[in-house]
C-alpha cells in the first residue's frame, strides 16, 4: 500500500500563509489521485480539494475557492497544499490523502500521518 | 452538494454487541459510499468502499449495506479494538463529503 508522508507541525499568525507537503511512495506519481482533509479540534473531516497531476487539474471545495492551491512537484515528488489568509477557524490537522479507484473523487484508501497546523497571534 | 447525515452522533455499547450506524445522503449517491474507522490522535482507516466491500485486512465483523439514499455500517460484534468514531463519506458528486460521525464508546 502506498504510504504518504506528511511535513511537521506548523505555527502562524493571522493573515499569514502556509504550506503543509505530502510525499508517497509507491505508486505511479503522476496518476495518483491526492486530497487533502482536514479535521478541527474536536471535529468531523472536510474535504478541502483535490489534483491529478496527469490531468495537471486541482478542484477545489466552494469554501475555500481563492485560499488554496493544490499542487504536484513532479521533481521531488512531492504533492503540496499552500493555504493563505490563514484565521484561527483553519487550526485543524490537515490529511494528505490518496483516492483509491485512482480517481479525484473517490473513497481514500491511504491517509498521511497528518500535519496540525495552529493559528495564533 | 450532498449532504451527508449519520446516526446516531453516540453509540453506548458492550463488547459482544451488534451495533448498527446509520448514514443517510440528501439525494441518491448510488452505492458510491465508503466507512472509515478513526481513534484518538490518528488518521482514518477506510474499513468498507462501494458501500460493501470490504477493505483488505479488515476484520469480517464489519459489514456495509444499502444504495441510494441510506446505508448502514454493522459491526456484528463489538469487540474491544472497535472502540472508536467512525465516519461515512459519499464520492458520487463532484465534492466528496463526510459524515459528522459517530462515536462508540463502552456502555
Amino acid at each position: 500500500q502506498v504510504q504518504l508522508v506528511q511535513s511537521g507541525p506548523e505555527v502562524k499568525k493571522p493573515g499569514s500563509s502556509v504550506q503543509v507537503s505530502c510525499k508517497p511512495s509507491g505508486g505511479t506519481f503522476s496518476r495518483s489521485a491526492i486530497s487533502w482533509v482536514r479535521q478541527a479540534p474536536g471535529q468531523g473531516l472536510e474535504w478541502i480539494g483535490g489534483i491529478i497531476p496527469f490531468l495537471n487539474q486541482a478542484d477545489y471545495v466552494q469554501n475555500f475557492q481563492g485560499r488554496v492551491i493544490i499542487s504536484a512537484d513532479e521533481s521531488t515528488a512531492t504533492f503540496l497544499l499552500t493555504l493563505s489568509s490563514l484565521r484561527s477557524e483553519d487550526t485543524a490537522v490537515y490529511y494528505c490523502v490518496r483516492g483509491g479507484g485512482g480517481k479525484r473523487v473517490d473513497f481514500f484508501d491511504s491517509w498521511g500521518q497528518g500535519t496540525l497546523v495552529t493559528v495564533s497571534s | 452538494d450532498i449532504q451527508m447525515t449519520q446516526s446516531p452522533s453516540i453509540l453506548s455499547a458492550s463488547v459482544g454487541d451488534r451495533v448498527t450506524i446509520t448514514c443517510r445522503a440528501s439525494k441518491s449517491i448510488s452505492d458510491w459510499l465508503a466507512w472509515y474507522q478513526q481513534k484518538p490522535g490518528k488518521a482514518p482507516n477506510l474499513l468498507i468502499f462501494k458501500a460493501s466491500v470490504l477493505e483488505r485486512g479488515v476484520p469480517s465483523r464489519f459489514s456495509g449495506s444499502g444504495f441510494g439514499t441510506e446505508f448502514t455500517l454493522t459491526i456484528s460484534s463489538l469487540q474491544p479494538d472497535d472502540f472508536a468514531t467512525y465516519y461515512c463519506q459519499q464520492y458520487d458528486d463532484f465534492f466528496p463529503a463526510f459524515g459528522q460521525g459517530t462515536k462508540v464508546d463502552l456502555k
